[in-house]
Formats: structure tokens, sequence, C-alpha cells
């Protein structure tokens, strides 16, 4: 069955360092995977993806995601974390398996700290 | 830019009463989505609809129904509200293509019901 992995709870940095947020899943066939981000009070926002193509990905607010086919991963990246970025972080896979809806991980909340 | 609005931020219902929560997208998008979002959970879906008067069974469906009588507004509706149903609460919207999956989900901002 599909699924998606987000193996940390919580993920706490200190601002200006570089910041990882794991996600790994599991489907048939090619993946479409996506992170969204949801700050405080706010509704989920859309981040980046990956179809095809390069495996890394360039999104919004300087994130980047690198896909991993042997590995089966899409870990969210960003060089040098800043305090705003404190949020609630999902990964999504759809597939072929799922019928093209999105399968959603637990989500992990990212603390940066001053 | 999109923009998915829902009818209530907050709302709090008793138990047995019939909830209402409406969604409405500006974009003209095929796709709607109802999900209900809680902590360790991540977000499970409740019914999408493709297509005006078209609805689909999510994960998620008992206890709760759908409506799209329109092509921008998608309804859920709680016929008898229970506690276990208390939740996060989020609408969202993507566009269609001949690749199914492809496109971002557009989320509104969330109502949270609590059923006492």
């Amino acid at each position: 069955a599909q699924s998606v992995a987000q193996p940390e709870d919580q993920v706490n940095v200190a601002e200006g360092n570089p910041l990882t947020v794991k996600c790994t899943y599991s489907v048939s066939g090619n993946p479409y995977l996506f992170w969204y981000v949801q700050y405080p009070n706010r509704g989920l926002q859309f981040l980046l993806k990956y179809i095809t193509g390069d495996n890394l990905v360039k999104g919004s607010y300087g994130f980047e995601a690198e896909f991993n086919k042997s590995q089966t991963s899409f870990h969210l990246k960003k060089p040098s974390a800043l305090v705003s970025d404190s949020a609630l972080y999902f990964c999504a896979v759809s597939s072929m398996d799922s019928n093209y809806q999105l399968i959603w991980g637990a989500g992990t909340k990212l603390i940066i700290k001053p | 830019d999109v923009k998915v609005t829902q009818s209530s931020r907050y709302l709090v219902k008793r138990t047995g009463e019939k909830v209402f929560l409406e969604c409405v997208q500006d974009m003209d998008h095929e796709n709607m989505f109802w999900y209900r979002q809680d902590p360790g959970l991540g977000l499970r879906l409740i019914y999408f609809s493709y297509d005006v008067k078209m609805k689909e069974k999510g994960d998620i469906p008992e206890g709760y129904s759908v409506s799209r009588e329109k092509k921008e507004r998608f309804s859920l509706i709680l016929e008898s509200a229970s506690t276990n149903q208390t939740s996060m609460y989020l609408c969202a919207s993507s566009p269609t293509s001949g690749v199914k999956g492809l496109y971002e989900q557009y989320f509104g901002p969330g109502t949270r019901l609590t059923v006492t």
C-alpha cells in the first residue's frame, strides 16, 4: 500500500544554519511528490513539487528538495534557516496506486531558534 | 492569485446537530476536496469532486456527505455531529489536466470545528 513517512515529529535548527526535513514514500510506479507548509492559524501553502526531470527541485521561500529514487526519499532543504520558516511541513505523494489522490505524511514541526 | 474561502474559521456545535461547512474557490478549478487535519495524522481525505454534481468518497467518508451544485462551491455536511468529528476541516481546489495528479492543490484557511 502507498504511504508517506516523515520520521521526525519536530526538527530544531538555529537561525542561519542549514535545515533538512525528511520524507520517504512507498508507491508503485512513478511518484508525484509535493511539499506544503502550514504557518500558525493559516491554511496549507504549496512549496514545491517533483513530477519528472531534474532531481533537484527549487520552490518558494528559498526551499529546495531532492528526489532520490533509489532511497525513495524527497527531503526538503534550505541552506540558511530563518525564524520565519518556523511552521508545520507536510510531504505528500500521488501515483497511479492512489488514483492520483494525495497521500499525506503526518507532518513535521520545524522550529528555528534565533 | 487563487483564493479559496471557507465560511467559518471557528465553529462550535452540539452533538446531534446538522453542520454545514461551505467552501468557495474563485479560479474556475474543476477539482475540489475536503480534508480533516488531526495532530499526528496529517490530512485525511473525506470527499472530493471532479465536476459539478459529481462526488467521490475519500478515505474517511463515514458520517459526512457533500454537495456540489455549482463549480465554485463545495459543501461538507455532517448529518449528525459527534464529538469524534471535532477537528480542523480544510477545503482545497486544483485545476485538472490530461495527466491526473499533476497540479498542486490550493487550500482555504480551515474551519476548526468543536462538537460538544
